[in-house]
């Protein structure tokens, strides 16, 4: 069956710190890429997508994931992280397999970040 | 504009009892997603649909799970007989035509079963 696994659960970082979580997906076939923020109190919001092309893709607020499809990766990225950057992070994929578009999701990295 | 809506923002109910949960979408996104999130589970798909048709059902966890769509927009997922394990938080999500596309999340319900 198709998964995601994110490596982290819990991340703490200081302002200014850098910041690398880690997503790995199970398919062989063609896959749409996504990370989603929960920001506490508020719903899901894209962070970045990856459909195609360059396999650096760049989102809001400063973060950037790249596709290694070699490795079945797809790696969030953020040089310097604020307060405000404390959320809890999704990685998500959509494969070709039935051709429904639902997202399956990682369990999730919450990341706290000390001001 | 409006983004994808859903109610109630919170729903306690006692065990056994019937519920239903509503989403409106964005206007205009034929696809249609409930998903759930609970603690020990994360995120999980339960329903999709593409117009008022629902040809993956496949996250369901139960036959007292049911979801439908009319006119293309609003959607109902409705519990029969609950039970505490369906505590969780359920998501409505919609996406423009293309499946596989960016889903767009209204804010939940909160479900608890007591």
């Amino acid at each position: 069956a198709q998964s995601v696994s994110q490596h982290n659960h819990h991340v703490i970082l200081s302002e200014a710190a850098s910041l690398e979580l880690g997503c790995n997906y199970s398919y062989g076939g063609t896959v749409n890429l996504f990370w989603y923020v929960q920001y506490p109190g508020q719903h899901l919001q894209l962070l970045l997508k990856y459909f195609s092309g360059d396999p650096l893709v760049k989102g809001i607020k400063g973060f950037e994931a790249e596709f290694i499809k070699s490795k079945f990766s797809f790696n969030l990225r953020k040089p310097s992280v604020q307060w405000s950057d404390t959320a809890e992070y999704f990685c998500a994929v959509t494969t070709s397999s039935g051709n429904t578009g639902k997202l399956i999701f990682g369990q999730g990295t919450t990341l706290q970040v000390k001001p | 504009g409006a983004g994808v809506s859903q109610s109630p923002s919170n729903k306690v109910t006692e065990k056994g009892k019937d519920v239903e949960l509503r989403c409106d979408p964005i206007s205009g996104h034929t696809a249609l997603y409930w998903y759930r999130q609970s603690l020990g589970q994360g995120l999980e798909f339960l329903i999709y649909f593409q117009g008022n048709s629902a040809p993956d059902k496949s996250g369901l966890p139960s036959d007292r799970f049911s979801a439908e769509r009319t006119g293309g927009s609003v959607s109902t997922l409705t519990i029969q007989r609950t039970q505490q394990e369906d505590s969780a938080v359920y998501l409505c999500a919609s996406s423009p035509a293309r499946p596989g596309g960016e889903q767009y999340f209204g804010p939940g319900t909160r479900l608890t079963v007591t």
